[in-house]
């Protein structure tokens, strides 16, 4: 059984400040996804990292893929109270018939 | 492309009632899968459908069951609800199956009384 863990696991921070979320596994991904969950609501996927130490950016959101495609960082410059949530990573196996793992989940609150 | 739906958004019953959910997939997407979210277990797998066939079980008891049907709309059934069945249920499409990225419903919040 392939295992995601999520570094921390509750996060609040102030308004304007930098933060990193991890994704560390043991097992190799074919590709990582990261998801943003709102309160009452369904995940809504964010990127799709797929090649090892590939880096993307999605306007105040760096995702970075480890270069063992084990595991993964999200980085937010400068939050804003619209980042809080619950975020998941997410792994595609590397073979044969598994389903897609999540991350245990980050829940992430920003103080204005 | 409108997104997966999910109906309904509230439910509450009692023990042992049943209950159906109901999911509409992204056009085009043949496989849809269920999870149940719930603070102390996060996100846990309940079954996939493909093509009308359930091709994928998690790890949940026969009380829990689905279907597909010819438009890959999907249903979900839970019979003989329990107090530890209050959760929030989530539907998910993708094109070719559970392995792949997934395309989520906003859920049914399903409270047992």
């Amino acid at each position: 059984t392939q295992l995601l863990e999520q570094s921390p696991q509750f996060l609040s921070i102030q308004e304007g400040e930098n933060l990193t979320v991890y994704c560390n596994s043991s097992s190799v991904f074919s590709s990582l996804q990261w998801y943003r969950q709102e309160p009452g609501e369904g995940p809504v996927l964010l990127v799709t990292v797929v090649t090892g130490g590939e880096v993307k950016k999605l306007k105040r959101l760096t995702f970075q893929f480890g270069d063992a495609r084990k595991d993964s960082s999200l980085h937010i410059t400068a939050a804003q109270p619209g980042d809080t949530g619950l975020y998941l990573c997410a792994g595609e196996p590397n073979f044969g018939n598994e389903k897609l793992t999540f991350g245990t989940g980050t829940r992430l609150t920003i103080i204005p | 492309k409108a997104g997966v739906t999910q109906t309904p958004r509230y439910l509450i019953k009692t023990r042992g009632q049943q209950v159906t959910l109901s999911c509409s997939p992204i056009s085009g997407h043949r496989s849809v899968s269920w999870y149940q979210q719930t603070p102390g277990q996060g996100l846990q797998f309940l079954f996939e459908y493909f093509s009308e066939t359930q091709r994928n079980k998690g790890n949940f008891p026969g009380r829990f069951s689905g279907r597909q049907f010819s438009n890959s709309r999907s249903e979900m059934n839970v019979s003989t609800l329990e107090l530890g069945d209050s959760a929030l249920y989530l539907c998910a499409s993708s094109l070719r199956g559970w392995q792949e990225t997934q395309y989520f419903g906003p859920g049914t919040r399903l409270l047992v009384l």
